[in-house]
C-alpha cells in the first residue's frame, strides 16, 4: 500500500505571495492532518480534515487554510506569505474513525520564504 | 492543553550501548506514538502505545497511562538509529481527535 505523499517536496516563494501545498493519504484513510515544523516551536498542529469537514484546528492565524476533496486528498494554503512561514510541513493521514488511531506521516514540504 | 515533556533533548551513545528515552504528558490520552525522525525530515512511525507495552526489533517501549509517562528503550544501538525521537499525544475528546501534540525531541548521536 503506498505511503502519504505530498508535493511540491521543496518550494521557495517570496513575501506576499501565497502558496499551495497538497497531501495525498493512505488509500483507505479518510482523516488528514496538517503540522508545521520549525527550529523554534518544534511540531504544531494546524488542522484536521475527515469526510471534506475541518473537525480541529490550531492556533494559527487566518492566512492559513485548508480544504479535503471527497477522495480525501487535502490541500493547505498559506497567503500573504511571511518570512516566518519558512518551515517543514508535514501531513498525516489515518483511519479517522473511533477513538485511536495511528497518524502516518507525509516526507513533508519545505517551504522558504524569502 | 496538554503538555508534553521528553527528556533528556540530548543524548550521545557508543555504538552498542543501550538508553532509554522518556516522555510525560500532563493529562489523559487517548493516543501516544513514538516517532523518528530521519534527516530528510520524514516521520517514522515507531510505536502506537497509548498504554502497556511493545517491542519491535531492538526498540521497545512502556506506556503507563495513570503515571502519565512514556518509556522508549533502545538496545544495541547502532549509527543508524541516529536522529530525533519524538513522544506525542492525543487529548481525549472530540476537541482533539486528530490532533497530535508534539513533545521537543530527543536527538540522540550514536557514535561508532
Amino acid at each position: 500500500k503506498a505511503g502519504v505523499t505530498q508535493t511540491p517536496r521543496y518550494l521557495i516563494k517570496t513575501r506576499g505571495q501565497q502558496v499551495t501545498l497538497s497531501c495525498s493519504p493512505i488509500s483507505g484513510h479518510r482523516s488528514v492532518s496538517w503540522y508545521q515544523q520549525t527550529p523554534g516551536q518544534g511540531l504544531q498542529f494546524l488542522f484536521e480534515y475527515f469526510s471534506e469537514t475541518q473537525r480541529n484546528k490550531g492556533n494559527f492565524p487566518g492566512r492559513f487554510s485548508g480544504r479535503q476533496f471527497s477522495n480525501s486528498r487535502s490541500e493547505m494554503n498559506v497567503s500573504t506569505l511571511e518570512l516566518g512561514d519558512s518551515a517543514l510541513y508535514l501531513c498525516a493521514s489515518s483511519l479517522g474513525q473511533g477513538r485511536t488511531d495511528t497518524q502516518y506521516f507525509g516526507p513533508g514540504t519545505r517551504l522558504t520564504v524569502l | 492543553g496538554i503538555q508534553v515533556e521528553q527528556s533528556p533533548p540530548d543524548l550521545i551513545l557508543q555504538e552498542g550501548a543501550n538508553s532509554t528515552l522518556r516522555c510525560n504528558f500532563s493529562d489523559s490520552v487517548n493516543n501516544l506514538q513514538w516517532f523518528h525522525q530521519n534527516p530528510w525530515g520524514q516521520l517514522i512511525n515507531l510505536f502506537y502505545i497509548p498504554s502497556g507495552t511493545k517491542q519491535n526489533g531492538r526498540l521497545s517501549a512502556t506506556t503507563v497511562a495513570t503515571e502519565r509517562y512514556s518509556l522508549l528503550y533502545i538496545s544495541s544501538s547502532q549509527t543508524t538509529d541516529s536522529g530525533v525521537y519524538f513522544c506525542a499525544v492525543e487529548g481525549v475528546g472530540s476537541g482533539n481527535t486528530g490532533k497530535l501534540i508534539f513533545g521537543q525531541g530527543t536527538t540522540l548521536q550514536v557514535k561508532p
